[in-house]
């Protein structure tokens, strides 16, 4: 069974900061790695994917990936409060199911 | 381009109850799949599919039923509805390559289920 962990928060950053998000995942074999945003009452929605070590940046975030720590990461710069939401982490298993993560409430004050 | 579409949005089953709840895709997605999400819970998944007329449990399939006779459309039915199936149901649909490559899921905008 594949796990997938996040802090559940809430995380509380001001406007303008860096918000730093985290996932660790049980099965050491898993390539692919995703994170959504969901807003309250809505659908999640893809935000960045990722698949090799190291940074991938897709303008205010940031997909960070260790794969011997089995350590995800989404960072996300200049924090708007529209950036106030739940942000769910995936991992890729068979048949390009998605195993997620309970979700991290990001909460970002003006 | 309508993406994926699920209907009805809301719906109260009395216990014992059954439904189909819809959902259509037509982005030419390959695969499909339906999760659950439980309040403070992460998505579960319930059945999946990787093609018309193959389908295939995922981590919580009891009670549940679908089919899959288009690449369009994929139904999940909840037969003999328990307090337990109360949820919010997504229906996803992705594109998988021949080499297994994947961007992702489109996600529908979700069926808010009570049972009472």
């Amino acid at each position: 069974q594949k796990e997938v962990e996040q802090n559940s928060g809430p995380l509380s950053v001001p406007e303008g900061a860096i918000a730093s998000l985290n996932c660790t995942y049980s099965d050491r074999g898993s390539q692919s790695f995703f994170w959504y945003r969901q807003y309250s009452g809505k659908s999640p929605e893809l935000i960045m994917s990722i698949y090799s070590n190291g940074d991938k940046e897709d303008g205010r975030f940031t997909a960070q990936l260790n794969k011997a720590s089995q350590y995800v990461s989404l960072l996300i710069r200049d924090s708007q409060p529209s950036d106030s939401a739940t942000y769910l982490c995936a991992v890729k298993g068979g048949y390009s199911t998605l195993t997620f993560g309970k979700g991290t409430m990001l909460l970002v004050s003006p | 381009n309508a993406g994926v579409t699920q209907t009805p949005k809301f719906r109260i089953l009395k216990i014992g109850q059954s439904m189909t709840l819809q959902c259509t895709q037509d982005m030419n997605h390959n695969y499909m799949y339906w999760y659950r999400q439980d309040p403070g819970m992460g998505l579960k998944l319930i059945y999946y599919s990787v093609g018309a007329g193959i389908t295939d449990k995922g981590e919580v399939p009891n009670g549940y039923n679908v089919s899959r006779s288009t690449t369009e459309d994929f139904p999940l039915r909840l037969e003999l509805a328990a307090p337990s199936q109360t949820s919010v149901y997504f229906c996803a649909s992705s594109f998988t390559g021949g080499t297994g490559e994947n961007y992702g899921y489109t996600f529908g905008s979700g069926t808010r289920l009570t049972v009472v």
